[in-house]
């Protein structure tokens, strides 16, 4: 069964440092997000993305933040300058259609900002 | 905006006895409802979801939820309960809207006593 793929699984980074995480979402689906949780805590959204561009951001992703679709594969998250509150997993999902298809979640990057 | 509340943050059960998850939300407009389980250090499995159609769905390892609109709830249940359940439980839920987010509840962790 296809499934959504992430590197790194464990990214450890100091403060003030960027990151990039990676994604690889199932081939045919076309809209791509990503998430992410605070030990311990809820699963948040963060950011959309359908037909090369972003459809919906939350409050969480600020000007730090960026993501790409460098090609018909990968999918980026980017953190500019990482603070100490961006410590949390990182979940890339994909979707073949809309709200109602299921959304397919990656395994998780585990980001620690020192 | 929409929200997800999932009533009991944590829920302890006996190996065999009936398991109910609680969740709530709150909606204008038709919802896409869906739960998940995430088990310690891994990502999000889906369990099942309610489109439309009938209103009480079959999930995965014998877990079934109802969509009761009058009550705005999409519980989650299972006859009898094993110990390989214990794990954290998420519902969610998205609208056929900005390219289909998922908005998280906070989660509940089930216990499952030998």
């Amino acid at each position: 069964e296809p499934e959504v793929t992430q590197t790194p699984s464990h990214q450890v980074t100091q403060m003030g440092q960027e990151v990039i995480l990676r994604c690889v979402p199932i081939s045919n689906h076309l809209y791509f997000y990503w998430y992410r949780q605070i030990l311990g805590q809820k699963v948040e959204f963060l950011v959309s993305f359908y037909n090369n561009e972003i459809s919906e951001k939350s409050e969480i992703f600020d000007d730090q933040f960026s993501v790409e679709r460098p090609d018909g594969s990968n999918f980026t998250l980017k953190i500019r300058s990482t603070k100490l509150e961006d410590s949390a997993m990182y979940f890339c999902a994909s979707r073949r259609t809309g709200a109602g298809d299921t959304q397919y979640f990656g395994p998780g990057t585990r980001l620690t900002v020192l | 905006a929409q929200s997800v509340t999932q009533l009991g943050s944590h829920v302890s059960v006996s190996e065999g006895a009936l398991v109910l998850l609680r969740c709530n939300y709150s909606s204008s407009v038709p919802p896409y409802l869906f739960w998940y389980v995430q088990y310690p250090n891994q990502g999000l499995q889906l369990l099942l979801k309610y489109t439309t159609g009938a209103t009480l769905v079959k999930g995965i390892n014998g877990f079934e939820a109802e969509f009761k609109k009058s009550e705005t709830s999409f519980h989650l249940t299972k006859p009898s309960a094993h110990m390989s359940d214990a794990a954290e439980y998420f519902c969610a839920v998205s609208y056929n809207t900005n390219a289909g987010k998922s908005t998280f509840g906070d989660g509940t962790t089930l216990t499952v006593k030998p």
